[in-house]
């Protein structure tokens, strides 16, 4: 039972222009989301994350947007620089939980 | 600060033989600490938690074990090797308060050959 999913496996974006990625979950009791950035051969690295109580939250190029009624979120990266280049994983978790369930990543990749 | 060591960063073993991966957290005390796998191609696999020493939660049943004999120490063990245990193994750390983000290390990719 997959709660937490990212549908696409790879995304190529033009360097300056806006990558959105996308993830759906189906667990209606998770409250706390997170975005994560991982290099190869790297432990996964914090982005950016967001409450039940917001549907937005901004950490400069990074925005993530939650729309609980849909059960999706998604990050966006303005502008899209070739560092961003990496796997990106959204990952749920409910409130008092001890655990993060994540998704299966998405592969952006930064066409100069 | 806080830092996380995990070792060795990669590691080569053949079918049939033992493992012991390490993964110590500084500067922090009674942290929760997890491991995760990825496997080719998938996702972060959750594999084991601890909220304290000697408290561990088994999330998959596998060939795998994991076991918590200090505060800040967590050990992924097997007595025997499969190949489907090849994978890029990560230990991970949370503190123990709500809605927290988890702090990995950096990874041991193995090889069962």
């Amino acid at each position: 039972d997959q709660q937490v999913k990212q549908n696409s496996p790879s995304l190529s974006v033009q360097e300056g222009r806006i990558s959105i990625l996308n993830c759906d979950y189906t667990n209606s009791m998770f409250d706390y989301f997170l975005w994560y950035k991982k290099y190869p051969a790297e432990g996964p690295t914090f982005l950016i994350s967001i409450s039940s109580i917001k549907d937005k939250n901004e950490d400069g190029r990074f925005t993530v947007f939650l729309n609980k009624s849909a059960k999706h979120l998604s990050l966006h990266i303005v502008p899209s620089q070739p560092g961003d280049s990496a796997v990106y994983f959204c990952a749920a978790s409910e409130w008092g939980a001890q655990k993060l369930v994540f998704g299966q990543g998405t592969r952006l990749t930064i066409n100069p | 600060s806080q830092t996380i060591h995990q070792w060795p960063a990669t590691l080569v073993q053949p079918v049939g033989s033992p493992l012991s991966l390490e993964c110590t957290v500084e500067g922090t005390s009674n942290p929760n600490l997890y491991w995760y796998r990825q496997a080719a191609g998938r996702g972060l696999q959750l594999l084991f938690y601890s909220v304290g020493i000697g408290q561990i939660s088994s999330e998959v049943p596998q060939n795998l074990s994991a076991s918590r004999p200090q505060d800040r120490q967590f050990i992924l063990s097997s007595k025997k090797l499969l190949l489907s245990d090849s994978g890029f193994y990560l230990c991970a750390w949370r503190r123990t308060v709500t809605n927290e983000k988890l702090f990995f290390g950096s990874g041991t990719q193995l090889s069962v050959l």
